[in-house]
């Protein structure tokens, strides 16, 4: 158990909702990782939030937005869905900001849409 | 910009015999490089990392990895492989000139064989 919790484990949804993901990280964690995981795109950054602001942004599309908040829990809001977005979603945390700190996972959140 | 390669979609090993899976980086700067291990339906694991010092890293489960910075490579080795490691194993850099996320390759599924 990394100590990276992400709830829920599984999503099933229709095309055009919107859905929330929420990742809490491990206790004294203060950087929040997003990645998507999908068989033809391989694992893809997302976002990363440091202390509840944003620090870095990867692939993320205009209908994906993030937030980490005071308690440093991190949610992941995906709009619009469309098919193609359906993947594993994962969450990670590292102890700080620094490139030399591994991240450590959750166990993601399988989002299908249907 | 950073890269990184995972030439072999597939591995197989015999149980006991050494393993060795492959992984090229590109950087721009100086790298610091990681190896994750997925088992299946589970999030990554972290398996060790280089940073600076001695080439070979010692990690989790017996495995280690070997940086060579004129063939940018940074291949994970295990003496001795067991049916246990069978799994999706991931190589990842974060680039010193680059962004902080983590970047990582295509992902190599190693199956060891009883």
């Amino acid at each position: 158990d990394s100590g990276v919790t992400q709830t829920p484990k599984h999503l099933i949804t229709a095309t055009g909702q919107r859905v929330t993901l929420r990742c809490s990280p491990r206790s004294g964690d203060l950087s929040v990782y997003w990645y998507q995981q999908s068989l033809d795109q391989g694992l893809q950054f997302l976002i990363q939030y440091y202390n509840g602001e944003e620090r870095a942004k990867g692939n993320i599309l205009e209908r994906f937005s993030a937030q980490q908040f005071p308690d440093l829990h991190s949610e992941l809001n995906l709009s619009s869905l469309e098919l193609g977005d359906s993947a594993l979603y994962f969450c990670a945390s590292s102890s700080t900001d620094s490139l030399t700190t591994e991240a450590f996972f959750g166990q993601g959140t399988r989002l299908t849409v249907v | 910009a950073q890269s990184v390669a995972q030439p072999e979609d597939q591995v197989n090993v015999a149980e006991g015999n050494p393993l060795t899976v492959k992984c090229t980086y590109s950087v721009s700067g100086n790298p610091y490089l990681f190896w994750y291990v997925q088992y299946p339906n589970r999030g990554l694991q972290f398996l060790l990392k280089y940073i600076t010092g001695d080439n070979l890293v010692k990690g989790s489960y017996g495995f280690e990895a070997e940086f060579n910075k004129s063939q940018t490579s940074f291949h994970l080795k295990k003496p001795s492989a067991l049916v246990s490691d069978s799994a999706l194993y991931f190589c990842a850099v974060r680039d010193i000139g680059g962004a902080n996320n983590l970047f990582f390759g295509t992902g190599t599924r190693l199956t060891v064989i009883p």
